[in-house]
């Protein structure tokens, strides 16, 4: 079975600072991997996923993931963080080729300072 | 289109009762996981339908079942209710004709077992 590790629980920043909140996952074979967002009273959606193809993922609202597949990670990253980047974050993955499985890592919560 | 939309939004259950909760898809997508979400556990896969199918399930015990009507529709039930239990317990649609796919997330159940 896969698992998803984030080892950051809750990181705080000030406006402008760079960000990168680190994703491992253990699993044998190939998968796809997400980034959810949740914002505060907000539903979960997606920033980004990879599926195949360049390992550079670039999401919405500025955001990238980077997957290196020798170490089992899919980090994601944004170079200046603003207040409304409040939220919780999730990475996630599923084994590819078969259904809808999806293992969330337990969620990282940001909170930027304006 | 319409979000994925869930019924009721919060719920107040005592030990031993039983409980159904309800999600409706974005309309063409066939495929429903459902997912518990607690502080301290993240998000939990339960299980997911396709065409009335469970396709994949989750280390949930047999309390918790679901089924998925010809419509796209979807019911979870969880019996006997525990402390435990409460949680809120998010429902997700997606297509996929196969295969794996973004998922949409609803805005939850909000469960509470007294």
């Amino acid at each position: 079975a896969q698992s998803v590790s984030q080892h950051n629980h809750h990181v705080i920043l000030s406006e402008a600072a760079s960000l990168e909140l680190g994703c491992n996952y253990s699993y044998g074979g190939t998968v796809n991997l997400f980034w959810y967002v949740q914002y505060p009273g907000q539903h979960l959606q997606l920033l980004l996923k990879y599926f195949s193809g360049d390992p550079l993922v670039k999401g919405i609202k500025g955001f990238e993931a980077e997957f290196i597949k020798s170490k089992f990670s899919f980090n994601l990253r944004k170079p200046s963080v603003q207040w409304s980047d409040t939220a919780e974050y999730f990475c996630a993955v599923n084994p590819s080729g078969g259904y809808q499985k999806v293992t969330f890592g337990t969620g990282t919560k940001l909170q930027v300072i304006p | 289109k319409a979000g994925v939309t869930q019924t009721p939004r919060y719920l107040i259950k005592t030990r031993g009762q039983q409980v159904t909760l309800s999600c409706s898809p974005i309309s063409g997508h066939r495929s429903v996981s459902w997912y518990q979400q607690t502080p301290g556990q993240g998000l939990q896969f339960l299980f997911e339908y396709f065409s009335e199918t469970q396709r994949n399930k989750g280390n949930f015990p047999g309390r918790f079942s679901g089924r998925q009507f010809s419509n796209s529709r979807s019911e979870m039930n969880v019996s006997t209710l525990e402390l435990g239990d409460s949680a809120l317990y998010l429902c997700a649609s997606s297509l996929p004709l196969a295969g794996v796919d973004t998922q949409y997330f609803g805005p939850g159940t909000r469960l509470t077992v007294l």
